[in-house]
């Protein structure tokens, strides 16, 4: 069975410094990748997803995260953080276009001032 | 504009009622899902449907039900059964001759049960 690990269930770096979430995930077949955010009592919103081709993909708010398929992670970076990245963001897979999503536990992002 | 639409956003409920959560897509996709959001837990599948009138449980399908009569509705019910309902719950789909792959999701709505 596939599952999804996010190193750090909180994470709090300052403002314009360097933000790293990390997600490694266990699966037999390559999977397909996404990265989430959610801010307080709404909805998940994609920032990014791999699913074929370069394996460094650029989203949304200046997200952009690497798939290494030897270390099985896509960990999530962006150079300098805002205060409005502060939320939680999820790490899932897939392992069929489409289907059978699995979600990690969530890391939650503050930005200090 | 495309999306999925919950409601209500916010609910409060007497212990031991049942209560209808409503999940409505106009993005033609056929997969729909339901999920529970604890504090510290992530995302747990409840429901999902990948067909009209066709539904498999999830991971945390006791003491919910749900219906998939048409396309772009899928409707939760929590019933008396489901021992700790507080918490907040988000509908998403996926899938069809336009999937890009991703899980779309609606805002949520989040029960309180008293």
């Amino acid at each position: 069975a596939q599952s999804v690990t996010q190193l750090g269930s909180h994470v709090s770096v300052s403002e314009g410094a360097l933000v790293l979430l990390r997600c490694n995930y266990s699966s037999s077949v390559p999977p397909y990748l996404f990265w989430y955010v959610q801010y307080p009592n709404q909805g998940l919103q994609l920032l990014l997803k791999y699913t074929t081709g370069a394996t460094l993909v650029k989203g949304i708010n200046g997200f952009e995260a690497e798939f290494k398929k030897s270390e099985t992670s896509f960990h999530l970076t962006k150079p300098s953080a805002h205060m409005s990245d502060a939320a939680e963001y999820f790490c899932a897979v897939s392992l069929k276009y489409g289907q059978n999503f699995v979600f990690g536990p969530g890391t939650r992002l503050s930005v200090l001032p | 504009d495309g999306g999925i639409t919950q409601s209500p956003k916010y609910l409060f409920r007497k212990e031991g009622q049942n209560v209808t959560l409503s999940c409505e897509q106009n993005l033609n996709h056929d997969a729909m899902y339901w999920y529970r959001q604890d504090p510290g837990q992530g995302l747990r599948l409840i429901y999902y449907s990948q067909i009209v009138n066709d539904f498999q449980k999830g991971d945390i399908a006791e003491g919910y039900s749900v219906s998939r009569e048409k396309k772009e509705s899928f409707p939760l019910t929590v019933t008396s059964a489901q021992k700790n309902p507080t918490a907040f719950y988000l509908c998403a789909s996926t899938f069809g001759p336009e999937s890009t792959g991703e899980l779309f999701f609606g805002e949520g709505s989040r029960l309180t049960v008293l």
